[in-house]
């Protein structure tokens, strides 16, 4: 079956511009996760969506990110003004697992604000 | 609060000859720990993971982790490295009591494997 899909692969932008990326979690998983790897670090949690609950936005680095989650499915992450220390991969999971342990990775999209 | 710590930024073997990734948490409960592979340019995949059953743990492609609580250690191994080996690896610790997400990833380790 497919897995977790985030768009676009690669996204160059300039310092300043709002960019958007796209997360489709596996269908069915209520959890969805994003996530941040920036070089040499490891994953950086950054908000949690679980069913029609209020999202866990406690990870977002600054008021400039944010996250949606339509339909309980499709999610948008957005970062405004962005900054060169945005730079980074951004990961998507989602999960069924109640426990949240078991979560499925999209490829992330590599961010890269000039 | 729990963490995990990676205690080799980078590791290089020859193929054929064993893979020690090494890994350290701690933890105010009981964990769930797990490693992670992530071949370049593709998605995070689970390769093993201890909740409390077996100390040692059996993985995909060959991989092994053995939890060791007197040691607060969970060091992966493998005992013969095949070139597709390469890839970042990220020890994992689940934290379900903390309130926030329950996956905290270690800074990772980047296998390299010779021929």
């Amino acid at each position: 079956g497919a897995g977790v899909s985030q768009s676009p692969s690669n996204k160059v932008t300039e310092k300043g511009k709002d960019v958007e990326l796209r997360c489709d979690p596996i269908s069915g998983h209520t959890a969805l996760y994003w996530y941040r790897q920036s070089l040499g670090q490891g994953l950086e949690f950054l908000i949690y969506f679980q069913g029609n609950s209020a999202p866990d936005k406690s990870g977002l680095p600054s008021d400039r990110f944010s996250a949606e989650r339509t339909g309980g499915s499709v999610s948008t992450l957005t970062i405004q003004r962005t900054q060169q220390e945005d730079s980074a991969v951004y990961l998507c999971a989602s999960s069924s697992d109640p426990t949240g342990e078991t979560q499925y990775f999209g490829p992330g999209t590599r961010l890269l604000v000039l | 609060a729990q963490s995990v710590t990676q205690l080799d930024s980078h590791v290089s073997v020859s193929e054929g000859t064993p893979v020690l990734l090494r890994c350290n948490y701690s933890s105010s409960y009981s964990p769930s720990l797990f490693w992670y592979v992530q071949h370049p340019n593709k998605g995070l995949q689970l390769l093993l993971k201890y909740t409390s059953a077996a100390t040692l743990v059996k993985g995909i492609n060959g991989f092994e982790a053995e939890f060791k609580k007197s040691e607060t250690s969970f060091h992966l191994t493998k005992p013969s490295a095949h070139m597709s080996d390469a890839a970042e690896y990220f020890c994992v610790v689940s934290v379900l009591l903390s309130g926030n997400t329950p996956l905290v990833f270690g800074k990772g380790t980047r296998l390299s494997v010779i021929a």
